[in-house]
């Protein structure tokens, strides 16, 4: 079974520049989630979809960050402008409720160093 | 609210000695629980999970844990250390009826010398 597959690996921009993250959950796999890990810090959820609606997506800084999920499969989650706090690795995570257990599966991660 | 308290930034064992990660919980209510862990480059993998079952709980590569509510506690531990168990390790804590998201602590960082 395939996992969450996320692209790109690494991301170095300038700030003020736009940048966009994918990501690709395990099939079948309806509810998707968006975190931002911090240094030395564990991730913090930043939106949660259920199939194509995001139903949670407060901890989004909405100024500048946006996210889709087009179809309830992929989804992108883009920054615009960039800023040198936003430099932290982004995770996606996808998840099917087992006998009620919110179990997660991560990608690998997009790294993001803003300059 | 809930949230998690990792006892140590860092451990250090030897190949072949046991492991203890400390992990202390706070919950107004029942709680899920679980290890994840990270190695460099790669992506959250759970270990193991509590959800209301056995209160000592079996994970993947030898791993465990036991769930103690009269102490809040949810501490990882291993027999015997492996060179590959080196990674991060964070202990994560979650409601248990419809959808609670994942509180993760802080991690800790398990370094394993030959």
């Amino acid at each position: 079974e395939a996992g969450v597959v996320q692209s790109p690996r690494y991301k170095i921009i300038e700030k003020k520049q736009p940048v966009a993250f994918w990501c690709n959950p395990i099939s079948g796999h309806n509810t998707l989630y968006w975190y931002r890990q911090n240094l030395g810090q564990g991730p913090e959820l930043l939106i949660r979809y259920e199939n194509e609606e995001a139903v949670d997506d407060s901890q989004l800084p909405k100024d500048r960050f946006s996210a889709e999920r087009l179809k309830g499969v992929d989804s992108t989650l883009k920054i615009q402008p960039a800023e040198l706090g936003d430099s932290a690795v982004y995770l996606c995570a996808s998840s099917t409720q087992l006998a009620g257990v919110n179990e997660q599966y991560f990608g690998p991660g997009t790294r993001l160093t803003v300059t | 609210a809930q949230s998690v308290t990792q006892l140590d930034s860092h451990v250090s064992v030897s190949e072949g000695t046991p492991v203890l990660l400390r992990c202390n919980y706070s919950s107004s209510y029942s709680p899920s629980l679980f290890w994840y862990v990270q190695h460099p480059n790669k992506g959250l993998q759970l270990l193991l999970k509590y959800t209301s079952a056995a209160t000592l709980v079996k994970g993947i590569n030898g791993f465990e844990a036991e769930f103690k509510k009269s102490e809040t506690s949810f501490h990882l531990t291993k027999p015997s250390a492996h060179m590959s168990d080196a990674a991060e390790y964070f202990c994560v804590v979650s409601g248990r009826t419809g959808f609670q998201k994942l509180v993760f602590g802080t991690g800790t960082r398990l370094l394993v010398s030959p």
